[in-house]
């Protein structure tokens, strides 16, 4: 078990440009969660699948991120036109009897 | 909405000593409460998880944290500390029923030799 694998580790981009955050959950798990994680604010909830359904997406910025999970076994946070305020590691996590992290994903936007 | 509050954001302790982070939570019910670490550059790693019974429940690597619901508290122990247990860690907490996993501040754990 390889645990909640999460690509790339490090992404650096332009303002403006896009970003696309992968996660793959650990086999069997139904549910997954996107956190990001600042010094600032701590750990932020950002949107939950259950069985590959979007089912609370409260926690994401409305205009430029959107997630999906296309099949159980990845799912994507993609960000367009990236800001600096966008500058985070953002956590993929998921949950069987409790809840597993992967390493994070460290974007910065320059 | 349930809250979880860690009042200090760094602890310093000296290697053996023992160690006591704190954690409050908010919230009407009792909820399921959870501490994590993380150590740098990595993700957030499970230590021990409170769903029901025994109020005092053991963890990995020697940590304990015990249910206090009288005083909605859900403080991490350690009797005696390593220097690899400099880490950041989080109290988080889980409404009875729900999903979405809320976390505390954290504390930032230094270890001196």
């Amino acid at each position: 078990n390889a645990g909640v694998i999460q690509t790339p580790r490090h992404k650096v981009t332009g303002k403006g440009q896009e970003a696309t955050l992968w996660c793959e959950p650990i086999s069997g798990h139904s549910a997954v969660f996107w956190y990001r994680q600042t010094i600032v604010q701590g750990l932020e909830f950002l949107t939950y699948f259950r069985n590959q359904a979007p089912i609370d997406d409260s926690g994401m910025p409305k205009e430029r991120f959107s997630a999906q999970m296309p099949n159980q076994s990845h799912s994507t946070l993609k960000i367009q036109s990236t800001q600096p305020q966008d500058s985070a590691v953002y956590l993929c996590a998921s949950r069987g009897n409790t809840l597993y992290f992967g390493e994070g994903s460290r974007l910065i936007v320059v | 909405a349930q809250s979880v509050t860690q009042p200090d954001a760094r602890v310093t302790v000296s290697e053996g000593a023992s160690l006591q982070l704190r954690c409050k939570y908010s919230y009407s019910g009792t909820p399921y409460l959870f501490w994590y670490v993380q150590y740098p550059r990595q993700g957030l790693q499970l230590l021990l998880k409170y769903y029901s019974g025994d109020p005092v429940v053991q963890g990995v690597n020697g940590f304990e944290a015990e249910f206090i619901k009288s005083n909605s508290s859900f403080h991490l122990r350690k009797a005696s500390v390593h220097w690899s247990d400099s880490a950041v860690y989080f109290c988080a907490v889980i409404r009875t029923g729900g999903y979405k996993v809320v976390f505390g501040s954290g504390t930032r754990l230094l270890v001196s030799p």
